[in-house]
């Protein structure tokens, strides 16, 4: 099945910085690549995706990035903010179903 | 507020004991997802149901089992539980089927927080 690693499990950065959270997946196959957003004791939010017929994707201050290549996508922040302080899972949608990272925790300092 | 509505919210009980959590996907969803919450672990994928039928199986213990009824809402089934199932359990759903070339934004309950002891 598909394999999904996440890098780095938590990232510090202070308040606006730019973090960028690096995933990499093994099913060449997978075609459907999302980010969601966890904050403490609460359920998971989709914040961005890309599809594999894109190489990247803006929202505002969120932007992701996919070599489909080298099997790697990545998220980028810009202008960090303290509310974006959060834990951040990459998934990727391989071919049986959507299969998550371990998650990156983001602490943004003021 | 997701739509998608979880029971209980906090479940606390013995080894060797079974439980029940309860799903109910948000209006026209037909695709639900379980997913296992664990500190160290991410999400793990339980299984997919979509429209009452099985469509995808991830590492779920043969303890463990669930369903999708015909009113669309799913079970999860925890039995002879073990102090490492401790963990939060998230419900999903999605209007799509989940198939590769069907796929898109899961949409996550609050979870049940299930302590072993």
């Amino acid at each position: 099945g598909e394999n999904v690693e996440q890098h780095p499990s938590t990232l510090s950065v202070q308040e606006g910085d730019s973090a960028v959270i690096k995933c990499t997946y093994s099913d060449s196959a997978s075609n459907y690549f999302p980010w969601y957003k966890q904050e403490l004791g609460k359920r998971p939010q989709l914040i961005i995706d890309i599809r594999s017929n894109v190489g990247e994707k803006k929202d505002q201050r969120i932007a992701v990035t996919l070599n489909k290549t080298a099997k790697h996508f990545s998220l980028h922040i810009t202008e960090t903010q303290p509310e974006d302080s959060a834990v951040y899972f990459c998934a990727a949608r391989g071919y049986s179903t959507l299969t998550f990272g371990k998650g990156t925790m983001l602490l943004v300092s003021p | 507020d997701s739509g998608v509505t979880q029971t209980p919210k906090h479940l606390i009980t013995a080894t060797g004991q079974r439980v029940t959590l309860r799903c109910s996907p948000r209006s026209g969803d037909l695709s639900v997802y379980w997913y296992q919450q664990s500190l160290d672990q991410g999400l793990q994928f339980l299984i997919q149901y979509y429209n009452g039928e099985e469509r995808a199986k991830g590492n779920i213990l043969e303890r463990f089992s669930a369903q999708q009824f015909p009113d669309l809402h799913s079970e999860l089934n925890l039995s002879s539980l073990e102090l490492g199932d401790s963990a939060l359990y998230f419900c999903a759903s999605s209007v799509l089927q989940g198939t590769p070339a069907n796929t898109g934004e899961l949409f996550f309950g609050e979870g049940s927080r299930l302590t072993v002891l």
